[in-house]
């Protein structure tokens, strides 16, 4: 099974509201990554937390992380209807040392969709 | 300066033909990755390189597939034989290193391939 399982799987909201997606994953990692995806081609990298940190910003972004849950969550806020697409959480593996160096493991994705 | 770049955008082969998939990384990029996007499996690691080794080729599925990369640069994935279940869109990932502050990934477009 995959290693991190999304939920929710699709989500439909209006412009202006704000999107939340989580991510669930089963071993230790080093990092967690954030990515995005339209029209099923490549994936744009939104966000990277580290193990050792909870919180992350980036523009609309909030991304937490509770290592001792193993989870993580995608906050998009005030959402627009260009963020329509799929967004998947992606995990770095920990090695010995604390280092990783860098095979994502992804989640299934959350379909979101944001209705002007 | 250019991402990363794949080719050909998209590849429809017959059954039992072998194909060639290629991957351009981003210039300086030593860390080059491929996965594989299907509707059944979700995101699949396929292969990582390292320069021109590969020390993890643990996700290629069958002795079908193969893949080299040479200069440190241009990467070509090979899937002899080719089946209807490699069908998929593959693609590819660079990263400066698996060195902390450097882990982002970087994808490209990817390459529809179907098997027919």
């Amino acid at each position: 099974s995959q290693q991190g399982e999304e939920d929710p799987q699709a989500l439909s909201i209006q412009e202006g509201e704000n999107a939340t997606m989580n991510c669930s994953y089963k071993t230790s990692i080093n990092n967690l990554q954030w990515y995005r995806q339209n029209s099923g081609r490549g994936l744009v990298h939104l966000i990277l937390i580290r193990s050792n940190e909870r919180e992350k910003h980036s523009g609309r972004l909030r991304v937490t992380l509770d290592t001792s849950k193993k989870s993580s969550s995608l906050l998009i806020t005030a959402s627009r209807a260009a963020d329509t697409a799929s967004y998947f959480c992606a995990t770095a593996p920990l090695r010995a040392g604390g280092t990783s160096y860098g095979k994502l493991t992804f989640g299934q994705g959350t379909i979101l969709t944001v209705h002007p | 300066g250019a991402g990363v770049s794949q080719s050909p955008s998209n590849k429809v082969t017959e059954k039992g033909k072998d194909v060639e998939l290629r991957c351009d990384p981003i210039s300086g990029h030593t860390a080059l990755y491929w996965y594989r996007q299907s509707l059944g499996q979700g995101l699949e690691f396929l292969i990582y390189f390292q320069g021109n080794s590969a020390p993890d080729k643990s996700g290629l599925p069958s002795d079908r597939f193969s893949a080299e990369r040479t200069g440190g640069s241009v990467s070509t994935l090979t899937i002899q034989r080719t089946q209807q279940e490699d069908s998929a869109v593959y693609l590819c990932a660079s990263s400066d290193s698996g060195v902390r502050g450097r882990e982002t990934q970087y994808f490209g477009p990817g390459t529809r391939l179907l098997v027919l």
